[in-house]
């Protein structure tokens, strides 16, 4: 199957820092991309859809301005947690889709101080 | 509001059994089905899929059945292996769209 890797895998942080995650697919061209994440014992949840050469679709109630999202390419998506404080804490998944299927990058564990 | 559920949030199993994880669905618009595989602190592995215009796909140990009439579907995982042991996702999406809607989980766990 297809190959999308995520960057870094983990992050710990200080309180009104921002990090950038950034999705690649490796295999193949993803014209877009999501964003998840995922709190303990919980679901995926979705963040926004990233497109490539046009702004992101965030989903209701998820702050563009705190979660930037930048897919400059058709292979690398990238996430930007905007001054971030610990209820960002949390694992974030991206994924890329490819012809019917969306494949998953590992996740990326932030943790916020 | 949840459009995919998984009911069963946990699931034991003896080695070499069926596994049967079950999904349903309220959105009847959906025609795509997926199921996703994930262990901690990993991102979902894909499984299988399955089109609303089939009842039954298959790959190997795992077989999707889906049921339409009852917004119902099914893995089936057998046998089961200790490997298998994971939280198993079911997912759908529409006609036209890339985003998919996730269920809540379920953890498998088979005993050796």
């Amino acid at each position: 199957g297809a190959v999308v890797s995520q960057h870094p895998s983990w992050v710990i942080c200080k309180s009104g820092t921002s990090v950038k995650i950034e999705c690649r697919s490796l295999d193949f061209q993803a014209t877009t991309m999501f964003w998840y994440r995922q709190f303990p014992k919980q679901s995926l949840m979705l963040m926004a859809t990233s497109n490539e050469g046009s702004k992101a679709t965030y989903e209701q109630g998820v702050e563009k301005d705190k979660f930037l999202i930048n897919h400059a390419s058709l292979t690398l998506s990238t996430l930007t947690v905007t001054s971030a404080h610990p209820e960002d804490s949390s694992f974030y998944i991206c994924s890329a889709s490819s012809e019917e299927t969306q494949y998953f990058g590992p996740g990326t564990r932030l943790l916020v101080l | 509001d949840q459009q995919v559920k998984q009911n069963s949030p946990s699931l034991s199993v003896q080695e070499g059994r069926i596994s049967i994880l079950n999904c349903d669905y309220t959105n009847s618009m959906f025609d795509y089905f997926l199921w996703y595989k994930k262990y901690p602190a990993e991102g979902p592995t894909f499984l299988i899929s399955i089109s609303s215009i089939k009842d039954k796909n298959e790959d190997g140990r795992f077989t999707v059945f889906l049921n339409k009439s009852a917004k119902h579907l099914s893995l089936h995982i057998v046998p089961s292996q200790p490997g298998d042991s994971a939280v198993y996702f079911c997912a759908a999406r529409f006609t036209g769209a890339n985003n998919l809607f996730f269920g809540t989980g379920t953890r498998l766990t088979v005993i050796p």
